[in-house]
């Protein structure tokens, strides 16, 4: 692995679903973000992780639930998927969280469709 | 109001021509700012840091105006290549905790260059 990898892809799901799209980065950063991407909204934080065993909420939490068991994994689930969850999701990292700034490094992000 | 505002575009231009993004934001006590480049279905990726004195990375130069909350990105000489989403993104209070900061994405505007 080079960087952040998602899983999957893309995904086509019925709407009360239950959905774990995975992120894994080994770059070794210590913080984590989930990001949902709509047109004409951009990027929305949903959950975020500064370090493994800690997780916060982000602007758009609700529907979403995530964990931090180790550094390099962060999966978020979608419980009961509805389609206004349909989006493009990304994965983000970063060395630290906090004041300053360390840059983002982004999966290449997973298409999800709720029917 | 949003708190990082963008003018979506799309800008069309020939080869060669020189063009402007805007954007503003909102929160006075924001602290570092930043434009990222996206491709079209591909992630985010980092293109530069926006100083307060301005600064320069080859054909693109950046601004910042604190007074008027207000960031520009100058592209000289356009190349078909910088064909591509630009977002302007803002470091600021975190939505929930209020002590962290983490990164507010502008919706991005949209730049072709034609040949």
């Amino acid at each position: 692995i080079a960087g952040i990898t998602q899983a999957p892809t893309s995904q086509i799901l019925a709407a009360g679903r239950r959905m774990t799209l995975r992120c894994t980065q080994d770059m070794r950063h210590n913080a984590m973000y989930w990001y949902r991407q709509d047109l004409g909204l951009g990027l929305r934080l949903i959950h975020y992780s500064n370090t493994a065993g800690t997780t916060g909420k982000g602007e758009v939490p609700d529907g979403y639930s995530v964990s931090r068991a180790n550094t390099d994994d962060f999966p978020l689930t979608l419980a009961s998927a509805v389609p206004s969850q349909t989006s493009v999701y990304f994965c983000a990292s970063s060395d630290a969280a906090g004041v300053g700034h360390n840059e983002q490094f982004f999966g290449p992000g997973t298409r999800l469709t709720v029917l | 109001r949003k708190e990082v505002e963008q003018d979506p575009g799309p800008f069309n231009v020939p080869e060669g021509a020189t063009v402007a993004f805007n954007c503003t934001y909102s929160n006075s006590a924001s602290q570092s700012f930043f434009w990222y480049r996206q491709d079209c279905r591909k992630e985010p990726k980092l293109l530069m840091s926006v100083y307060s004195s301005g600064n320069e990375d080859g054909r693109f130069t950046a601004q910042l105006n604190r007074a008027s909350q207000y960031i520009s990105l100058l592209i000289r000489d356009s190349k078909l290549s910088d064909s591509a989403t630009y977002l302007c993104v803002v470091n600021s209070l975190f939505f929930s905790s209020g002590s962290a900061r983490q990164l507010t994405f502008g919706s991005g505007t949209q730049l072709t260059v034609l040949p």
